[in-house]
Parts: structure tokens; C-alpha cells; sequence
């Protein structure tokens, strides 16, 4: 199965922008990329998914590559409220849904 | 309600006991799932279901039992678990099968096995 490569770590001040990247160099043709996040004590969130182009909604925006083998979740304005850990997953068009979570991206916003 | 609910939110029992967990969707979703979650752990799945039949099950040991009556709810039976069962037990949906689709997670329930 396809792979992902997040950073461990990273850190915002509130309002300001967040790129939080995503390598996937083995993605398929069929595979999507999903982003998650998960606050502590929470479940996950889905936050926003993908193809080939970029996409926006209320959340966040989602920068894909032109090669597919990258991506970047933007967070447009960081809030407090937007500390939490993200998840960037590949999910294949056929396969029954097996969601490999891996370590995440660990976001912190200070004030 | 809305969204994915999960009872009970927290749930300790011994290793003998049988109890049961329950998630409900209201999302009008054909497709619902249960993970666990360890510490310091990815995200597991254990179960997969589409229309009610069982599409998934990715070698979960039988003390974990899954029933899916109808579309909306899905159970977790739990019985003679292990200290190691203990866990976030996460359960979502997703309005079908495929990685086209985003899913829907609950809030989770944490159990602890004494």
C-alpha cells in the first residue's frame, strides 16, 4: 500500500497561515488523499480529500502537486481551536477502506 | 442528533464480563466501520460494513463480535477480553465504500479491561 511522510511536528501563531506538507511518493492512479485531524480525546475529523486538483472548502484548502507525489493542507487563518494532530491519508478508489493512520503531524498554535 | 454517536462514551470492565457497544449514524450513510485506537498507536481497523453484510474483517480475534442490524446502527459485543483490549474504540461511516468517500468518526468509546 501507498505511503505517507508528514513532519512531526509543527507550530503556528494564531491567525496567521498553516502549510502542513504531505510527501506520497508511491501514490496510484486511484489512490485519493484524505486529510484528518484529531483532537485530543476526540475522534478524527475529516477535514478534506482529493484527486488531482486542488480544493477548497470551509475548513481548509488542499494544494496537490501537478505529479500527485505531494500535497499540502492549508490552513488559511490558525486558530486555538485548530491544535490537533493531522492525519494525511492515501484511500484507494477499490480498496474496502483500509485507513492507515500514520504518526501525523502534530500542530500547536500559540496566541 | 446528528452525526456519528457512540454509547457508552467510557466503559470499564473485567475480563470475564460481556458488555456491548453501540454507534449510530445519522448521516443516511450505506457504509459504517469500528477501529481501535491504542496509545501510541495508528489507528486499527477491525471491521467493515456495507448495506448490513459484513465486508471486512482484518483477523480481530473472535472475543470481538460485530452485528450490523440495519444501516443506521452497528455493535461491538465484547466478551473475555484482555488487558491489552483496553483502548479508544472508534466507530464511523461514510456514505459508501471506496477512497472517494470521506468518513465520519464518532466520538469514541474508552474502555478499559481490569
Amino acid at each position: 500500500d501507498a505511503k505517507t511522510t508528514q513532519p512531526n511536528s509543527m507550530e503556528s501563531n494564531e491567525e496567521e497561515p498553516v502549510h502542513l506538507p504531505c510527501n506520497h511518493s508511491t501514490i496510484s492512479g486511484t489512490d485519493y488523499i484524505h486529510w484528518y485531524r484529531q483532537l485530543p480525546s476526540q475522534g478524527p475529523e475529516y477535514v478534506i480529500h482529493g484527486l488531482t486538483s486542488n480544493v477548497n472548502n470551509r475548513m481548509a484548502s488542499l494544494a496537490i502537486a501537478e505529479d500527485r507525489k505531494s500535497s499540502t493542507l492549508i490552513l488559511h487563518r490558525a486558530t486555538l481551536r485548530d491544535a490537533a494532530v493531522y492525519y494525511c491519508i492515501l484511500r484507494d478508489w477499490y480498496n474496502n477502506n483500509d485507513m492507515r493512520f500514520g504518526a501525523g503531524t502534530r500542530l500547536t498554535v500559540k496566541p | 442528533e446528528t452525526g456519528v454517536t457512540q454509547t457508552p462514551r467510557h466503559l470499564v470492565m473485567g475480563m470475564t464480563n460481556k458488555k456491548s457497544l453501540k454507534c449510530e449514524q445519522h448521516l443516511g450513510h450505506n457504509a459504517m466501520y469500528w477501529y481501535k485506537q491504542s496509545a501510541k498507536k495508528p489507528l486499527e481497523l477491525m471491521f467493515v460494513y456495507s448495506l448490513e453484510e459484513r465486508v471486512e474483517n482484518n483477523s480481530v480475534p473472535s472475543r470481538f463480535s460485530p452485528e450490523c442490524p440495519n444501516s443506521s446502527h452497528l455493535f461491538l459485543h465484547l466478551h473475555t477480553l484482555q488487558p491489552e483490549d483496553s483502548a479508544l474504540y472508534l466507530c464511523a461511516s461514510s456514505q459508501d465504500l471506496g477512497g472517494q468517500y470521506e468518513q465520519y468518526f464518532g466520538p469514541g468509546t474508552r474502555l478499559t479491561v481490569t
